[in-house]
């Protein structure tokens, strides 16, 4: 069974653009978490999708944003980036709830760089 | 109060000992708990989760959980040197995962 992919692996963009970051969670999963991970704050939960569904956001201006499609692919758009996005993104998927007792399965990240 | 915090590290071992890693969370509520091993530029890899009081092995490792002191933690025994990486503890609850800041693990030959 394939793994969570994502795409692109590696992004440049300057301040002010903005960018889409894209998903697809293992076959079977509803479930679709992003996160960022930056050296200074660790992983931080962006937000968490679920049958087309957000069902829980972090603690992240409004620039950040997402969704889900029909079929679980996701996607995550930030606007009017800041050098302070820099950062790996990930996303997970679960079969159901993530933070209930399902196992969440990390894809390999998109490294964003701002300049 | 950070909501989930790990011991510091570095945690350095000879190959064959025992690491131990500890992890305490705030959420009294939380409902699942779970390690992550993180390879240097590499993404997080699930190595074991646990739902109930009590130990759970799986190979050479071993995760304990204690809610009532809001604590759990993972031993690996005989570690190798492929062990070496940053193992992050994760708590579900709410529809989401909170990460402690991870703690790095060298395992020396």
């Amino acid at each position: 069974k394939a793994g969570v992919t994502q795409t692109p692996r590696y992004l440049i963009k300057t301040r002010g653009q903005q960018v889409t970051l894209s998903c697809s969670p293992i076959s079977g999963h509803r479930s679709v978490s992003w996160y960022q991970q930056t050296p200074g704050q660790g992983l931080q939960f962006l937000f968490e999708y679920f049958s087309e569904t957000q069902r829980n956001k972090g603690n992240f201006p409004g620039r950040f944003s997402g969704r889900q499609f029909s079929n679980s692919r996701s996607e995550m758009n930030v606007s009017t980036l800041e050098l302070g996005d820099s950062a790996l993104y990930l996303c997970a998927s679960s079969l159901g709830h993530s933070g209930e007792y399902n196992e969440q399965f990390f894809g390999p990240g998109t490294r964003l760089t701002v300049l | 109060q950070k909501e989930v915090e790990q011991n510091s590290g570095p945690l350095s071992v000879p190959e064959g000992a025992i690491a131990s890693l500890n992890c305490t969370y705030s959420d009294r509520g939380s409902q699942s708990f779970f390690w992550y091993r993180q390879y240097s530029g590499k993404s997080p890899e699930l190595i074991m989760f646990i739902y109930s009081n009590g130990d759970k092995e799986d190979g050479r490792f071993t995760a304990q959980l204690n809610k009532a002191s809001q604590y759990v933690s993972l031993l690996i025994r005989d570690s190798q040197p492929s062990d070496s990486a940053t193992y992050l503890c994760a708590v579900g609850s709410d529809y989401k995962l909170s990460f402690g800041a991870g703690t790095t693990v060298t395992v020396r030959a």
